[in-house]
This record gives C-alpha cells, sequence and structure tokens, in this order.
C-alpha cells in the first residue's frame, strides 16, 4: 500500500518569494510516480508536475519544481516567484506499478499567497 | 483539445435516493476514474475504467458503482444515498502511457460534480 504525508495544513507567503511545500511518501514499490496538483477554489485539479522513481534528476516545469530525496522518500514542491494566483490547494499524490491509474493523495496544503 | 467535462456540476439529493454522475474524458484517452473528495477523508480512489472494464477499484460499498462506454464515456451511480455521500466526485481520464508497467502518463481531472444529500 502507498502512503502520503502532507504536514503543514496551511502556509502564508509573500508575493514574488518562493515556497516550498512538504511530501513524504511510504512505499514498498521500486517502481512509482510522484505528483503534484493546484485545486483553486474551483474544485478542479490542475496537474502540475510529475517525476518517475527512477528519474535522476529532479523535473521542473516553468515555476515549479520537484525536489526528490528518493532515500529520504521525500518529494517536495518548490513553487519560485510566487504569484497571487498561485492560492489554492496543493495535493501531492503518487501511483505505483501494482497500482495502475490508482493515485493515493496526501491530505493537502492551503497556500496563501499575500500581496 | 476539449477537456474532462463532468455534469452534472453541482446536485442535491434526499437520503435514499439514487444519483448518476457522467464524465467525458480528454478525445483518445481510453482510462478513466473516479475520486471522491471530502473535508474529512480527503481524496479517496473510487475505481478506474480502461477499454469498458473495470481496472482497479477502492474500498468503497457495493453502493457506489460504474461503468464505462464504447465512446470511453464513463459514468458512477450511487444507489440508496446517505447523508456521508456529500462530496465532490472528481473524474479523471488518461491517456495511460505505461513504462515498465507504471503509468507515468498525466491524469486530467474534470472540475468535478459537487453531491449534497440532505
Amino acid at each position: 500500500a502507498q502512503k502520503i504525508t502532507q504536514t503543514q495544513p496551511g502556509m502564508f507567503v509573500q508575493e514574488k518569494e518562493a515556497v516550498t511545500l512538504d511530501c513524504t511518501y511510504d512505499t514498498s514499490d521500486q517502481s512509482y510516480g510522484l505528483f503534484w496538483y493546484k485545486q483553486p477554489s474551483s474544485g478542479e485539479m490542475i496537474f502540475l508536475i510529475y517525476q518517475g522513481s527512477y528519474d535522476e534528476q529532479n523535473a521542473t516545469e516553468g515555476r515549479y519544481s520537484l525536489n526528490f530525496q528518493k532515500a529520504r522518500k521525500s518529494a517536495n514542491l518548490v513553487i519560485s516567484a510566487s504569484q497571487l494566483g498561485d492560492s489554492a490547494m496543493y495535493f501531492c499524490a503518487m501511483t505505483a506499478k501494482a497500482a495502475g491509474n490508482k493515485l493515493t493523495f496526501g491530505g493537502g496544503t492551503r497556500v496563501l499567497v499575500k500581496p | 483539445k476539449a477537456g474532462v467535462t463532468q455534469t452534472p456540476r453541482y446536485l442535491i439529493k434526499t437520503r435514499g435516493q439514487q444519483v448518476t454522475l457522467s464524465c467525458s474524458p480528454i478525445s483518445g484517452h481510453r482510462s478513466v476514474s473516479w475520486y471522491q473528495q471530502t473535508p474529512g477523508q480527503g481524496l479517496q480512489f473510487l475505481f478506474e475504467y480502461f477499454s469498458e472494464t473495470q481496472r482497479n477499484k477502492g474500498n468503497f460499498p457495493g453502493r457506489f458503482s460504474g461503468r464505462q462506454f464504447s465512446n470511453s464515456r464513463s459514468e458512477m451511480n450511487v444507489s440508496t444515498l446517505e447523508l456521508g455521500d456529500s462530496a465532490l466526485y472528481l473524474c479523471a481520464s488518461s491517456s495511460y502511457v505505461a513504462s515498465g508497467g507504471l503509468n507515468t502518463g498525466e491524469l486530467f481531472f474534470g472540475e468535478g460534480s459537487r453531491l449534497t444529500v440532505l
């Protein structure tokens, strides 16, 4: 079974600053994938970034980067140059080889960007 | 390219009734999965369909069921509604790009169907 833990229920960040959202995971699978999603108040889950367990380099997508530390089983999301539109819930999720497309989500972190 | 479309967006039902939610995936995507989101339990996987076959199922009672049609559109049904079924139901579609048995494709979500049970 897979488990995702997000220990920060909520946080404030100043506009234009960087913010790191923590995510730790647990799985017995050697082959797994890690995802980050953004959920604004509208409810839609927006894909941000993906990291495979065998990827040697940290994933980056524009202002988003994933700090993957396999030995520590952590997959923190870094958002650089925060914008007001970044205010939302952020979910870390994972899937494993045995789970196919099934995503296991963490509890989420609410980010509020202050002007 | 049209995104994932879920209907209806909002609905209110009473206990004991049944409800059917619809999801139209992105064109060409054959995998559709459903998730329930509640404040107490967070996001939980319901089931996944691929080419009209249920491929994976979460830990939900038999009142929750689903199906997928030949055009990949999917429906989920909840019978004998309970107050605890009030939730945001999210549908996700994927092209299922597998790498060594692991799906590495993005899952694209719809905006969800918000169900309130009174």
